[in-house]
Parts: C-alpha cells; structure tokens; sequence
C-alpha cells in the first residue's frame, strides 16, 4: 500500500525567504508525484506534477527516487503563498489510474 | 468550463440521521471521486467511478456509505446511519479520460458535514 507522509504541518517564512515543504512517499511500484494547493476560500487544485518538469508559480519539485523525496521548493516566497500544501501519490497504471493518495498536508505562511 | 458542482456546502445532522450529498462533474469527465477529508488530515479517497461503474470503493464503509453515479453523470453519496466520527469535508472531484492532460483531477468546493 502507498503512503505519503508530510512532516511539517506547519511552515513560516518571511517573505523573500526561501522555502522547502518536505514530503515522502512509500510505493513498491513507479509512482506519480503531484503537489495540490488550496489558498485560502478556494478549492484544492493542481499545482505541479513531477513528471511534466515545470515550475509553477516559481516552484519546482524533484523526484528522488533514492530517498523517496518529493520535496517542493522556491528560492523566493511571496505572500500570496500563503497556503495549505499537500503531497499527492498516483499509482502509474492500472484500473485505480488517478487514485491520488495524499499526505497530511503542510500549512505555509509567508510573512510580510 | 464551468467546475465541479457540489451541494450542499454545509450540512448539520445528529448522529444516527441520514444524509446525501450531491456532485456534478465538469462536462465530458468520465472519471468520478468522493474524498473524505477529517480536519487536520489530507483527503482520503473514498470511492472512484469510471462513467457508471465502481472502480476502487476498497476504503468505503459499505455498512453505512453507499454512492451511485447511476447515468454516468451526476453522483450522489450518502450516509446512513451517520456517526460522530463521520464528520468532515466530503470532495467530489473529476477528471477526463483519454485527453493528454487527463492526469488532473479537479476539485468541487466540498461539503461539510458536521455530526452532533
């Protein structure tokens, strides 16, 4: 079974700090790694997918399948930030395709 | 497009009432979930539907849950008898088979379910 575990519930930084929200996962097979964001009154919605490479919003997030890691990070946090973050796992295939299992999410606050 | 419908959004019941919750997918997702999302924990995948079939319902409380999406379209879970532990925010969201993209889900704004 899949488990994604997110250590920090809660993370302050100041803003133009950078920031790193930790996450791991334990999956026997090959794993999708997204990042979901839900600001503040607004719905739960895709961040980043670890397969598509990108940097949204100036956040990047590399898989390392070695430790297990798919930690997300900017250089520079702003405000607008401020967000509940989660960690999600995908199995790649089968007929559960898309079931996401997520972490416990972490709390980010950037402060002026 | 427009997004994934919910209702209600805030729902208030004693323990041992029914209840049921509704969900509308975007237009065109053949891919439905109902997440269970306790406070203070990440959503926790309840039920998957592949057009009008069950895919995944292995973390369902069948004694109590049940859910159908009956034309493939709109989806309705329910809850019956409803306990304390049962309260929480229940996500539906969807997502579109067979597009490049379709790795995303998109989420409705939830209901909160609040057992006294």
């Amino acid at each position: 079974a899949q488990r994604v575990t997110q250590p920090e519930k809660l993370l302050s930084v100041f803003k133009g700090a950078p920031v790193e929200l930790k996450c791991n996962y334990s999956y026997s097979g090959s794993p999708e790694l997204f990042w979901y964001v839900q600001y503040s009154r607004q719905r739960l919605q895709l961040l980043l997918r670890h397969i598509s490479r990108e940097s949204i919003k100036g956040f990047t997030a590399d898989l390392n399948k070695g430790e297990t890691s798919f930690h997300l990070k900017k250089p520079f946090a702003q405000e607008e930030d401020s967000a509940m973050y989660y960690c999600a796992l995908s199995t790649a295939g089968g007929t559960s395709y898309g079931k996401l299992t997520f972490g416990q999410g972490t709390i980010l606050t950037v402060h002026p | 497009e427009a997004g994934v419908a919910q209702s209600p959004r805030y729902k208030i019941i004693e323990k041992r009432q029914s209840v049921a919750f509704w969900c509308n997918p975007i237009s065109g997702h053949a891919t439905l979930y109902w997440y269970q999302q306790i406070l203070g924990q990440g959503p926790k995948l309840l039920i998957q539907f592949q057009n009008n079939g069950v895919v995944d319902d292995s973390q369902l409380p069948k004694d109590r849950f049940s859910a159908e999406r009956l034309k493939g379209v709109d989806s309705t879970l329910k809850i019956q008898p409803a306990k304390l532990e049962d309260s929480a925010v229940y996500l539906c969201a969807s997502r579109h088979t067979g597009k490049v993209s379709s790795y995303e889900q998109y989420f409705g704004p939830g209901t909160r379910l609040t057992v006294t």
